[in-house]
Parts: structure tokens; C-alpha cells; sequence
């Protein structure tokens, strides 16, 4: 119930592809559904999230995609660049309603953009 | 806005000895602070969870009289890892609700344990 699932593992991708990462919950409490990038040595940080209350949210490069029929919600990065190379964690929690509820992560996803 | 400071970055003790870890609200008010630990190649996993003013509550698995959290104002959250070993070593890092901001993370704190 508690769990979120991320994949791939790890993606390489040409400058100036698309990078899609997917990911899976279970707890159909969740509420909050952000994507962190982390740098080596760095805390996350956030990049984008999404409610439930939408299919779909637009940052610049950065797209959510969100189903929440079939629980998934997925992060596109479109025109990759070599400066888009870190880690990228998928999370949910229950963070609105008054709840203080902590965010659960995804395993993670080490993108490399080829020059 | 939205900022939480984590002091030091880096640190390194002898086994044995205990290593404080501070968070600070810079610009808002933590009611709860979240504690995570990263091991190299691994996501975050949730340590303990602390409310300004109570008891932490620590996740399954976590030693809390090793792990000891102190959240004594709404601008300060400490962890100290009391008698530290090398298996301690990880990266720790904390994280603080901001209101409906969603979650504001530390630059996290790099212990090696000698």
C-alpha cells in the first residue's frame, strides 16, 4: 500500500531526445505527486508535481503525466541536455487535508544525456 | 522562499564519538521535520518523523536512542548519531512541509564514520 515503483533503473538518452520515466503507486490516498532531481552529493530537488485533480502539468521542458485509473504518473523531459544528467525520484504522500503525511519515494532513476 | 538549512555538509568522526546534525527554517515555520538516509545508488528512506515539541516518531528498524532527534522550536530540527560506526555512514537529509508547497528538502549532511 505504501510502496511506489519506478522504472527504469537507469536511461540514457541523445541530446535533445525525450526522457520518460514512469511510475506506479498503490495507496489511492495518496495526494501529492512530485519528481525530485538529485546531483551527487546534493539534496533533491523539486522539479515538478502534480494532484490528482489533473491529468497533466506543464514546466518549461518538464511534463507530468498522470492516470489515476490505473495509478501512474510519469515525468518527460523533453529536448534532453547534458545538464538534465542526475538522478530522478518519483514520490507520493498524503500531504494535503491536514495531514503532515511524509512523502514515500521511488528507487530512482539515473538519467544520462549523451552529447 | 521556503528554505531549510543543513549544517555541516560534510563530516567525519571517529567510531565511537556522536556527530549533531542541524536543520533550520530559514524563512518559515517546520512544524514537522521528516529525517531521511541515503545510501550510495539508493533512494531516500524515511528515518523518523518530528513535530515541533513531542516525541520523534522513528520508522521500523530505526534505533532511536542511536538516532536521537531534537525538534525544540519551529525553526530548528537536530539528529544526532550518538556512538557512531561505520555502518552509520550515509548520507542524511531533512525535509520540511511547506504549507501547501508541498516539501522543501536540506542540502544533506555526508557522515563517514573512522
Amino acid at each position: 500500500q505504501q510502496q511506489v515503483k519506478q522504472s527504469p533503473q537507469s536511461l540514457i538518452v541523445q541530446k535533445g531526445g525525450i526522457s520518460i520515466i514512469n511510475c506506479a503507486y498503490e495507496n489511492t490516498a495518496f495526494d501529492y505527486f512530485p519528481w525530485y532531481q538529485q546531483f551527487p552529493g546534493k539534496g533533491p530537488a523539486l522539479l515538478i508535481a502534480i494532484r490528482p485533480d489533473v491529468s497533466e502539468k506543464k514546466e518549461g521542458r518538464f511534463t507530468i503525466s498522470f492516470n489515476k485509473s490505473a495509478k501512474q504518473f510519469s515525468l518527460h523531459i523533453m529536448d534532453s541536455q547534458p545538464g538534465d544528467s542526475a538522478t530522478y525520484f518519483c514520490a507520493a504522500s498524503r500531504a494535503y487535508g491536514g495531514s503532515q503525511g511524509n512523502l514515500i519515494f521511488g528507487k530512482g532513476t539515473k538519467l544520462s544525456v549523451k552529447p | 522562499g521556503a528554505v531549510v538549512s543543513q549544517h555541516p555538509s560534510r563530516v567525519i568522526c571517529k567510531s565511537g564519538t556522536s556527530v549533531k546534525i542541524e536543520c533550520r527554517s530559514l524563512d518559515f515555520q517546520a512544524t514537522t521535520m521528516f529525517w531521511y538516509r541515503q545510501f550510495p545508488k539508493q533512494s531516500l528512506m524515511l528515518m523518523a518523523t518530528s513535530n515541533e515539541g513531542s516525541k520523534a516518531t522513528y520508522e521500523q528498524g530505526v534505533e532511536k536512542d542511536k538516532f536521537l532527534i531534537n525538534h525544540a522550536s519551529l525553526t530548528l530540527s537536530t539528529l544526532t548519531v550518538t556512538s557512531a560506526h561505520p555502518e552509520d555512514s550515509s548520507f542524511y537529509i531533512c525535509s520540511a512541509r511547506v504549507g501547501g508547497r508541498g516539501y522543501t528538502f536540506g542540502s544533506g549532511t555526508r557522515l563517514t564514520v573512522v
